[in-house]
């Protein structure tokens, strides 16, 4: 399978306990993003790099929440300190970007965090 | 900033007929472009169809079309001879520049036997 794999697909933590996400794009990608569903709602961005580089961070990443993409290649999300009001579907999408103009991201499954 | 709304929480539609999902949107971007996804249950996203606005044709993709009106902002997703496996979620979106897309809260659609 080629696509945009995240992993774990769930997990369950109690409050206060630091939890990460890892994500793998597709290989030839350079742009991969960080996104979080909550339950009725589309997704919500949260954060984006170019290769290694974080270029931009939604003011919704708190100073809790931290992601990394070393090498460029895969991505981890790091949550501290966890609350339940964390407790969502944090998505990740990867996209191939040559020139100008918005291009498809391809989505992963997403890792369901529930917070106790 | 840009905005987008879909209306119709909840849409069903009958085996073999036809569907419209509304969407309406506000961007201050003069190049931009939006998006349909389909979220099947428990399934990741995957692009139904995209539409660049500096484009006046309405795109289409086999049974799915798009009416995109840029004066009204609005983007509506016509599904054709629908079929059970079109049941699923569906996001309009919307993006600009070259990264984060802004998703509509959804439409879940339902295909009826």
């Amino acid at each position: 399978d080629t696509g945009v794999s995240q992993n774990p697909r769930h997990k369950i933590t109690k409050r206060g306990q630091n939890v990460t996400f890892r994500c793998d794009p597709i290989s030839e990608h350079n742009r991969l993003y960080w996104y979080r569903q909550t339950l009725g709602q589309g997704p919500e961005f949260l954060t984006y790099f170019q290769n290694e580089a974080q270029l931009e961070k939604s003011r919704l990443l708190s100073d809790r929440f931290s992601a990394e993409r070393p090498k460029g290649s895969f991505s981890t999300l790091e949550i501290q300190r966890t609350e339940q009001g964390d407790s969502a579907m944090y998505l990740c999408a990867s996209s191939f970007r040559v020139g100008t103009g918005v291009h498809e991201q391809f989505f992963g499954p997403g890792t369901r965090l529930t917070v106790l | 900033a840009q905005t987008v709304t879909q209306s119709q929480p909840e849409m069903s539609v009958q085996e073999a007929e036809t569907v419209t999902l509304s969407c309406t949107y506000d961007t201050s971007e003069s190049d931009y472009y939006l998006f349909w996804y389909k979220q099947p249950p428990s399934r990741q996203m995957i692009l139904v169809i995209r539409q660049e606005a500096y484009k006046q044709q309405n795109a289409t993709e086999n049974r799915f079309s798009v009416n995109f009106q840029k004066a009204a902002k609005s983007f509506s997703l016509k599904i054709s001879d629908s079929q059970l496996g079109d049941a699923a979620m569906y996001f309009c979106a919307t993006g600009a520049g070259s990264y984060q897309l802004t998703f509509g809260k959804g439409t879940k659609l339902s295909v009826i036997p």
